[in-house]
């Protein structure tokens, strides 16, 4: 099993859809998680960090199930300017140097 | 503006030739870090540095060198041992206390003719 593993993708979907992509990760040790978000031949950055208790940033909302070993990312009422390419980061723990990023998952929202 | 600046963007180099790139940053950041992205590929570690005059290999540090002789700077150096060295370089940066949060320079695209 791959350490962190995203949705091949891509999702097209039209303005206003919600969209959900879906990671898991093998390490159960894992101790923090984040979604970046990637555009097109441009640098990765921070688009939320992933709590236990869910959380939500606007029209996104990502939750963690440890159990499952399962993070999600919901993206609601989908903007033309939401087309990127979402990686899925886990920190293993022991350090910064252990963060494993998943292949990402791109997304494209048609007019 | 704070930030980290990567350079040269888009290089060009011939087999057999070692080739720097640069980062540096300005937002007195501890930790740096160098990755490889390759198309459809998630970022993979290369090397990495918590503290001036110290760094660590990350999981693909065959045919790379680094140093980090002052906090604001951490130079790759792409080797001529690297054996498939064309790719995208991103450098980040993250401060202390902020486990995950990476930023990252604009990167710098890597081609071998």
């Amino acid at each position: 099993r791959k350490e962190v593993e995203q949705d091949p993708g891509p999702f097209n979907v039209p303005e206003g859809a919600t969209v959900a992509f879906n990671c898991t990760y093998s390490n159960s040790a894992s101790q923090s998680f984040f979604w970046y978000r990637q555009d097109c031949r441009k640098e990765p950055k921070l688009l939320m960090s992933v709590y236990s208790s869910g959380n939500e940033d606007g029209r996104f909302t990502a939750q963690l199930n440890r159990a499952s070993q399962y993070i999600s990312l919901l993206i609601r009422d989908s903007k033309l300017s939401d087309s990127a390419t979402y990686l899925c980061v886990v920190n293993q723990g022991g350090g910064s140097e252990k963060l494993v990023f998943g292949k990402g998952t791109k997304l494209t929202v048609n007019p | 503006d704070g930030g980290i600046t990567q350079s040269p963007k888009y290089l060009f180099r011939k087999e057999g030739q070692n080739v720097t790139l640069s980062c540096e940053q300005n937002l007195n950041h501890d930790a740096m870090y160098w990755y490889r992205q390759d198309p459809g590929q998630g970022l993979r570690l290369i090397y990495y540095s918590q503290i001036v005059n110290d760094f660590q290999k990350g999981d693909i540090a065959e045919g790379y060198s680094v140093s980090r002789e002052k906090k604001e700077s951490f130079p790759l150096t792409v080797t001529s041992a690297q054996k498939n060295p064309t790719a995208f370089y991103l450098c980040a940066s993250m401060g202390t206390g902020r486990s995950g949060e990476l930023f990252f320079g604009e990167g710098s695209r890597l081609t071998v003719l």
